[in-house]
């Protein structure tokens, strides 16, 4: 079963319009990583937050952490066309620290 | 430095049949681990393995196995293949073993249809 959540379920945005993305889980976790991948392809990783963190920010990614509500959200800021593609939070419970589990995902679309 | 192979990339079966996928991780990296995508369970942990021993399996019958060699590289074998089991099969490698604390590198996956 999929331990995250995510929403919304689909996102579309204009170009330069900021997205925000939101991921709640279940179980206490060790960190939290989110994932973009491009239609159908491998995913590729963007941001690594740990339990212990608050905000995290990467070039245009923001990436905050709520451990008292179990959740994070993905803030992109200055949204581009290439920037479509679905998002993935993932996490690792603290008791199976060799294992990710991924949220559902957010597709998002930028239309230029 | 070459990224993550996975190889083949699309492969169609038949239902009883068995498929064996291969996955290179980048040089240098000792953790692989294999995850399957469909549209209705999203993406799924299979297994990882770490210096050829396998540390995590997830819920998957016995029909999923997998394997590493002494050079990284990884194998999953599945037997008496079913529809369900059309996916993309995705194989990740870590410099390190833990999975959660480190960023994972994914290949391209294997797009397999079982008919």
């Amino acid at each position: 079963s999929q331990q995250g959540e995510e929403d919304p379920q689909a996102l579309s945005i204009q170009e330069g319009e900021n997205a925000t993305m939101n991921c709640s889980y279940k179980t206490s976790i060790n960190n939290l990583q989110w994932y973009r991948q491009n239609s159908g392809r491998g995913l590729v990783h963007l941001i690594l937050i740990r339990s212990n963190e608050r905000e995290k920010h990467s070039g245009r990614l923001r990436v905050t952490l709520d451990t008292s509500k179990k959740s994070s959200s993905l803030l992109i800021t200055a949204s581009r066309a290439a920037d479509t593609a679905s998002y993935f939070c993932a996490t690792d419970k603290e008791t199976s620290g060799s294992r990710l589990t991924f949220g559902e995902g957010t597709q998002l679309t930028v239309n230029p | 430095k070459a990224g993550v192979t996975q190889t083949p990339r699309y492969l169609i079966k038949t239902r009883g049949q068995q498929v064996t996928l291969s996955c290179s991780p980048i040089s240098g990296h000792r953790s692989v681990s294999w995850y399957q995508q469909t549209p209705g369970q999203g993406l799924q942990f299979l297994f990882e393995y770490f210096s050829e021993t396998q540390r995590n399996k997830g819920n998957f019958p016995g029909r999923f196995s997998g394997r590493q060699f002494s050079n990284s590289r990884s194998e999953m074998n599945v037997s008496t293949l079913e529809l369900g089991d059309s996916a993309l099969y995705l194989c990740a490698s870590s410099l390190h073993g833990l999975a959660g604390a480190y960023e994972q590198y994914f290949g391209p996956g294997t797009r397999l249809t079982v008919t």
